[in-house]
């Protein structure tokens, strides 16, 4: 398995570009998050899903979307980037059928400038 | 909302204890859990508490008293590659996380 995947790894915006972040796990796992981490900041989270087809918001999703076709993927849009979006963003997932725990994907690093 | 306290920095010698303490008030508490997280990756588990009591696990251990919202994680015989953010993060509602700031330890030799 290859766990929780992310890409790209790296990506600089210019203000009002769009792009999506994509997040791909193998282990069949319901539920999976969103999350973006400030410098010397806990994680806040963005939005989650509970399944395909299912996404509720987070603490802070404003500036953001996402969607649910697949168990696999989970992509986070963003429409017009602004230099408060300039952050890290990791994705997680967990089976809540087995665990209570989240894995983490290998974050992506994104500046708006 | 959930509301989160843990101490910023903490400085210990090589082979020292180092103790972690995380406060929380929060709604819809499922338990609590620890992360460890190196400077440019992503956090990885190090701990779960649910119930009342400590935890071990090798050097590691972490205790919960839920009637006090409050949590520690306790670090044994330092290593220098135990220098890393620690997040207290708490479970709640369809099992999200709420996160503190970290505390960032730092072993010297």
């Amino acid at each position: 398995n290859a766990g929780v995947t992310q890409t790209p790894k790296f990506r600089i915006l210019k203000i009002g570009q769009s792009m999506t972040l994509q997040c791909a796990q193998d282990m069949n796992h319901n539920y999976m998050y969103w999350y973006r981490q400030d410098p010397g900041m806990g994680l806040k989270l963005i939005y989650y899903s509970v399944g395909a087809g299912i996404t509720d918001k987070g603490e802070v999703p404003n500036g953001y979307n996402v969607s649910r076709s697949t168990t696999e993927d989970f992509p986070l849009r963003l429409e017009l980037a602004a230099p408060s979006q300039t952050s890290v963003y990791f994705c997680a997932s967990l089976d809540s059928s087995s665990t209570d725990t989240q894995y983490f994907g290998p974050g992506t690093r994104l500046t708006v400038l | 909302g959930q509301n989160i306290d843990q101490p910023t920095e903490m400085t210990a010698t090589e082979g020292a204890i180092v103790q972690i303490n995380c406060t929380y008030q929060t709604s819809g508490f499922n338990g609590l859990f620890w992360y460890q997280q190196h400077a440019g990756e992503a956090p990885t588990f190090l701990s779960y508490n649910v119930l009342d009591g400590l935890e071990e696990k090798g050097r590691f251990s972490s205790f919960l008293s839920r009637s006090k919202g409050y949590s520690y994680l306790l670090l044994k015989e330092l290593q220098m590659k135990d220098s890393a953010s620690y997040l207290c993060a708490v479970s709640f509602n369809d099992y999200k996380l709420s996160f503190g700031a970290g505390t960032t330890v730092t072993v010297r030799a």
